[in-house]
């Protein structure tokens, strides 16, 4: 069956706009990940849904970040006012279930590059 | 804050060559670990996990080692093949309570397969 897809692939914008990065997970999983990836390092965690419980905003860097899950389904991450310290890849995670014994499938990532 | 380097560990070795990957996890709380997989403009992929209950977990040709003395886990691939080059992570998760979901992921390795 089809995997985690997420879109566009690659996304090139300019300091100060805003970019919304959309994410569709796997059918039926209902634990839904966003993570930054900066170049050189590894993944750092942003947000988390599960279902229709509040989300873990925790990981979010400033409240220039934000996302949403809409039908339990498809999500989108939305950064406003671009830095340029935004640059990296955002990938996008599900899970059957939120817990760690369900592994995580990951999206390939969008590169978001702010000029 | 921490300066980071931008350069990721590497590990170049010969096509049949045994691999060790190497990772200090920081939590001695932490009681599983994974071990993923990227390959470029990929997400990464899970390749074997560990609970912290256990010393070494094999897989097909990869072996995972954890020594919660040190805080250090490892990962061994067999006879490694060019297809095994990539960016390897690990990820460590601590359930403090409601966050059994939530990895932590080291900064990664990587491996470069020559043939």
């Amino acid at each position: 069956g089809a995997g985690v897809s997420q879109s566009p692939s690659n996304k090139v914008t300019e300091k100060g706009k805003d970019v919304e990065l959309r994410c569709d997970p796997i059918s039926g999983h209902t634990a839904l990940y966003w993570y930054r990836q900066s170049l050189g390092q590894g993944l750092e965690f942003l947000i988390y849904f599960q279902g229709n419980s509040a989300p873990d905003k925790s990981g979010l860097p400033s409240d220039r970040f934000s996302a949403e899950r809409t039908g339990g389904s498809v999500s989108t991450l939305t950064i406003q006012r671009t830095q340029q310290e935004d640059s990296a890849v955002y990938l996008c995670a599900s899970s059957y279930q939120a817990s760690i014994s369900y592994e995580q499938y990951f999206g390939p990532g969008t590169r978001l590059t702010v000029t | 804050g921490e300066s980071v380097g931008l350069h990721l560990p590497t590990l170049s070795v010969q096509e049949g060559d045994n691999s060790i990957i190497n990772c200090a996890y920081s939590n001695s709380a932490s009681d599983y670990f994974i071990w993923y997989k990227q390959e470029s403009g990929k997400g990464p992929q899970f390749i074997i996990d560990i609970r912290s209950n256990m010393d070494k977990r094999q897989g097909q040709r990869v072996t995972v080692l954890l020594n919660k003395t040190v805080k250090h886990l490892s990962l061994q691939i067999a006879a490694t093949q060019p297809g095994d080059s990539a960016v390897y992570f690990c990820a460590e998760n601590y359930d403090s309570g409601g966050s059994n979901y939530k990895l932590t992921f080291g900064k990664g390795t990587l491996l470069t397969v020559n043939p």
